[in-house]
């Protein structure tokens, strides 16, 4: 069975430090890893993707995230926060091949102050 | 860029009665999901369609629940007889299937509350 855990269900930041957001995952076979975004209201937006290449990823906005097997981790950073990275994300788990369910963990909070 | 739609965008129903959600996918994908998110709660899978026939369902997804795809580009949940539990944010997803490219898009979702 596949979980994902979220540690910290509000992360709060200062406009310009930096963000950490903590995901581990459990799987017994090899995963593909996503960070989505969702602002207030709206759906979930796609941030990044890890499907078994390069360990780290760069996704859109500035985020990236890096695939840590020995620590079954995929954390989610920005150098420094923007106002406008106030949202909520998710961190989600799928296995290999299409059509298979995304399973996501309890989603972080994100708050940025100035 | 193509995004998958949902309509409508708010329903409001009452115990018991039966609600359909629309929704339209992004035109060369290939897999169809429904999510739910209860209020504060985490997104949980409900059932994945490939192919005009269901892939994969959860646990929540009983018979009260049904998918069909009626046409060559809509995807509908149904849910026959709604319980006030059903109250959640209703997502539905697309993705090509194609090796390598697991991401999934998301629509905006329907909020459906039940009185």
């Amino acid at each position: 069975a596949q979980s994902v855990t979220q540690l910290g269900s509000h992360v709060s930041v200062s406009e310009g430090a930096l963000v950490l957001l903590r995901c581990n995952y459990s799987s017994s076979v090899p995963p593909y890893l996503f960070w989505y975004v969702q602002y207030p209201n709206q759906g979930l937006q796609l941030l990044l993707k890890y499907t078994s290449a390069a360990t780290l990823v760069k996704g859109i906005n500035g985020f990236e995230a890096e695939f840590k097997k020995s620590e079954t981790s995929f954390h989610l950073t920005k150098p420094s926060a923007h106002m406008s990275d106030a949202a909520e994300y998710f961190c989600a788990l799928g296995i290999t091949g299409g059509g298979n369910k995304l399973t996501f963990g309890t989603g972080t909070q994100l708050k940025v102050e100035l | 860029e193509p995004e998958v739609t949902q309509t409508p965008s708010h329903q409001v129903t009452q115990m018991g009665q039966e609600v359909i959600l629309r929704c339209v996918p992004i035109s060369n994908h290939l897999y169809f999901y429904w999510y739910r998110q209860i209020l504060g709660q985490k997104v949980e899978f409900l059932v994945s369609f490939y192919n005009n026939e269901i892939s994969e369902k959860s646990e929540i997804f009983d018979d009260q629940f049904s998918v069909e795809r009626p046409d060559g580009s809509n995807f509908t949940l149904k849910i026959r007889s709604t319980k006030l539990e059903d109250s959640a944010m209703y997502f539905c997803a697309s993705s090509t299937g194609l090796a390598g490219t697991y991401e999934q898009y998301f629509g905006p979702g329907t909020r459906l509350t039940v009185t």
